[in-house]
């Protein structure tokens, strides 16, 4: 059974880093592209990051660009997602999920929640 | 970036309805477009991928149809377990964005 299962969220100050991972098991972690897509309380899914299975294409929101970085451990089955300069608008449940065929969401962990407050 | 735009945003229905959710991108995207159905508190579910292709497992009281610019998500029967949000996305190409969700709501 494919698992996903996000860690490392919290309530941090504006201004402040956080690094989230998440622990993939039930399949070959390695073989598959990974994302964080995330979810301010109330409002809707947004994708902010992607990584490929060697890692050599990166790609994030414009909103996360140069303040987020997004890794990966294939021999640990692990994603990273090291978030700095982190502000208010940042605050959200955030997930890990893999991709399909294509830059589609196939599955998904159950999500951390970050909270950027003073 | 391509927009989506989902309509309605909530709709209301009862068991046994059959419902149509659009889904309208800003720009063509082929079939490039995925589905999702999130409860609350819990993450989302893959539905349909590629417009029309049902993501192993769902029930094929779901269906996809559309391409270009405009897609439909079409529940033929309401379940109860089916009230929930559901988003669409489109998979063409980077920046991947969302449709802001349609919550369908017991009648």
């Amino acid at each position: 059974e494919v698992q996903l299962v996000e860690s490392g969220g919290g309530l941090v100050q504006p201004g402040g880093s956080l690094r989230l991972s998440c622990a993939a098991s039930g399949f070959t972690f390695s073989t598959y592209s990974v994302n964080w897509v995330r979810q301010a309380p109330g409002k809707g899914l947004e994708w902010i990051s992607y990584i490929s299975t060697n890692r050599n294409i990166i790609y994030y929101a414009d909103s996360v660009k140069g303040r987020f970085t997004i890794s990966r451990d294939n021999a640990k089955n692990s994603l990273y997602l090291q978030m700095n300069s982190l502000r208010d608008e940042d605050t959200a449940v955030y997930y890990c999920a893999t991709c399909g065929t294509s830059v589609y969401f196939q599955h998904w962990g159950q999500g951390t929640l970050v909270t950027v407050s003073s | 970036d391509i927009q989506m735009t989902q309509s309605p945003s909530t709709l209301s229905a009862s068991v046994g309805d059959r419902v149509t959710i659009t889904c309208r991108a800003s720009q063509s995207i082929s079939s490039w477009l995925a589905w999702y159905q999130q409860k609350p508190g819990k993450a989302p579910k893959l539905l349909m991928y590629k417009a029309s292709s049902l993501e192993s497992g769902v029930p094929s009281r779901f269906s996809g149809s559309g391409s270009g610019t405009e897609f439909t998500l079409t529940i033929s029967s309401l379940q109860p377990d089916d009230f929930a949000t559901y988003y669409c996305q489109h998979h063409n190409t980077y920046p991947w964005t969302f449709g802001q969700g349609t919550t369908v709501e017991i009648k």
